[in-house]
C-alpha cells in the first residue's frame, strides 16, 4: 500500500463547478496534510495545509481532513481555468517528520 | 529575498558521468530535502535532513549522495551508479516538524 494515494484523474470541470479532490493516506501517526498545486513544468506551490480534524476554508479552497478514515480532501469552488494544474497531496508522517506525495490528479477546468 | 536556490536549471550529462545539483537556502531553515520526479508521477523522496551533518535516505537513495556541512546547502550527486537520472530534480526546505516545504526551481538532468 502506497503512503498517500490519490487518483490519478484526469479530473475535468467547467467554469464555475466545484473540484473535489480526494487523498487518502496510511500512516495514522502522520501530524499534518498539505495541498500543492503544480503547473506543468514548474515546482509546486502550496495552496492549503490542515492540522486538525474537519474543514478549513481559504477563499475558494476548502480542505478537509478526517483522521478516524485517514482521508484529506480540496475543493475548489467557482473553479477558473487558471486552477487547471495538477494538485499533490502531501502528508508529513509522525515518526520523523519525512514528507511524502502523492502521484497528484489532473484538473482541467474548461471556459 | 528569502528562497532556495537550485542550480543549474537545466543540465545535460554523459552516461558514467557524476553530476552535483546545487541547493542553497536562505530561509533559516533546519530541514532540507531533495525529490526527484518523472513525467507523470508524483515527487518522490530520494535524501532528507533534518540538522545539520545528519542526513537520512528516503526511498529511492541507491546511486546518489548527499552532504549538509552547512545549514543553507545541501547538494545532490547523482552517480555513474544511478541507472535511469533522468528526470526533474527538486530541492525543498522546511522550518521543521509539522510545517510545509518551500520548493526551489527544479534542475532537470538528461542524460545522453
Amino acid at each position: 500500500q502506497k503512503e498517500v494515494e490519490q487518483n490519478s484523474g484526469p479530473l475535468s470541470v467547467p467554469e464555475g463547478a466545484i473540484a473535489s479532490l480526494n487523498c487518502t493516506y496510511s500512516d495514522r501517526g502522520s501530524q499534518s496534510f498539505f495541498w500543492y498545486r503544480q503547473y506543468s513544468g514548474k515546482s509546486p506551490e502550496l495552496i492549503m495545509f490542515i492540522y486538525s480534524n474537519g474543514d478549513k476554508e481559504d477563499g475558494r479552497f476548502t480542505a478537509q481532513l478526517n483522521k478516524a478514515s485517514q482521508y484529506v480532501s480540496l475543493l475548489i469552488r467557482d473553479s477558473q481555468p487558471s486552477d487547471s494544474a495538477t494538485y499533490l497531496c502531501a502528508v508529513k508522517l509522525g515518526n520523523n517528520n519525512d514528507m511524502r506525495f502523492g502521484a497528484g490528479t489532473r484538473l482541467t477546468v474548461k471556459p | 529575498d528569502g528562497g532556495i536556490t537550485q542550480s543549474p536549471k537545466y543540465l545535460f550529462r554523459k552516461e558514467g558521468q557524476n553530476v552535483t545539483l546545487s541547493c542553497e537556502q536562505n530561509l533559516n531553515h533546519d530541514a532540507m530535502y531533495w525529490y526527484r520526479q518523472d513525467p507523470g508521477q508524483g515527487l518522490r523522496l530520494i535524501y532528507y535532513s533534518q540538522i545539520v551533518n545528519d542526513f537520512q535516505k528516503g526511498d529511492i537513495a541507491e546511486g546518489y549522495s548527499v552532504s549538509r556541512e552547512k545549514k543553507e546547502s545541501f547538494p545532490l550527486t547523482v552517480t555513474s551508479a544511478q541507472k535511469n537520472p533522468t528526470a526533474f530534480y527538486l530541492c525543498a526546505s522546511s522550518i521543521g516538524g509539522p510545517g510545509e516545504l518551500f520548493f526551489g526551481e527544479g534542475s532537470r538532468l538528461t542524460v545522453l
